[in-house]
């Protein structure tokens, strides 16, 4: 669901290295579930979403993780990159009204 | 254009004062979002159109804030008798939903308006 009001937090990790990025939703109900990125000054840009009856899917140096039993889902993102540096931010999308509601984001940090 | 358009890029308006700020979507999409984000923060949903079904208004945090959008165009949101707490990058976003049948879920983001309260 909506986290509004807390200060993201931040993940640092050594370029070249993998980098997990974890979400807790709080609806069950929710269709797909989806991954933003925004780089500073940016509007978010989509990177991959997961349709709720999956568990995994994987797309170029990305995989989503969906685990519903615990309502949980994670981005990865392989040899990660300078330009991979951003806000990540998770989001459930309902069919039901189309609606996108965005999660709590995490700040990645690549060190060079 | 290509993509979301919004403007202005900037605005800074004095405490009290109304505020109006413009999308322009990308050409066919029927759904069109306002979202506000406060520095290093996340993003708050504030109302949400879909074609010419009534608009969801649940996000919006007080009456001094409304939207407009005409069909599938041009989406303005106004906030009246503006607060310092109302600073903050108000972002844009379209979505087609539809895509060769099959639902996208992709939605499109302009680049903001920074509003500043003084």
């Amino acid at each position: 669901g909506e986290s509004v009001g807390l200060h993201l937090p931040t993940l640092s990790v050594q370029e070249g290295d993998n980098s997990i990025i974890n979400c807790a939703y709080s609806n069950s109900a929710s269709d797909y579930f989806i991954w933003y990125k925004q780089e500073s000054g940016k509007g978010p840009q989509f990177i991959i979403d997961i349709r709720s009856n999956m568990d995994k899917r994987q797309g170029q140096r990305v995989t989503v993780l969906l685990n519903k039993t615990v309502k949980h889902l994670s981005l990865q993102i392989a040899a990660t990159q300078p330009g991979d540096s951003a806000v990540y931010f998770c989001a459930e999308f309902y069919t039901g009204g189309f609606k996108t509601i965005f999660g709590a984001g995490t700040r990645l940090f690549v060190k060079a | 254009g290509a993509g979301v358009s919004q403007s202005p890029s900037n605005k800074v308006t004095e405490k009290g004062k109304d505020v109006e700020l413009r999308c322009d979507p990308i050409s066919g999409h029927t759904a069109l979002y306002w979202y506000r984000q406060r520095l290093g923060q996340g993003l708050e949903f504030l109302i949400y159109f879909q074609g010419n079904s009534a608009p969801d208004k649940s996000g919006l945090p007080s009456d001094r804030f409304s939207a407009e959008r005409t069909g599938e165009s041009v989406s303005t949101l106004t906030i009246q008798r503006t607060q310092q707490e109302d600073s903050a990058v108000y972002l844009c976003a379209s979505s087609s939903l539809r895509t060769g049948g099959a639902t996208n879920t992709e939605a499109f983001f302009g680049q903001g308006t920074r509003l500043t309260v003084v």
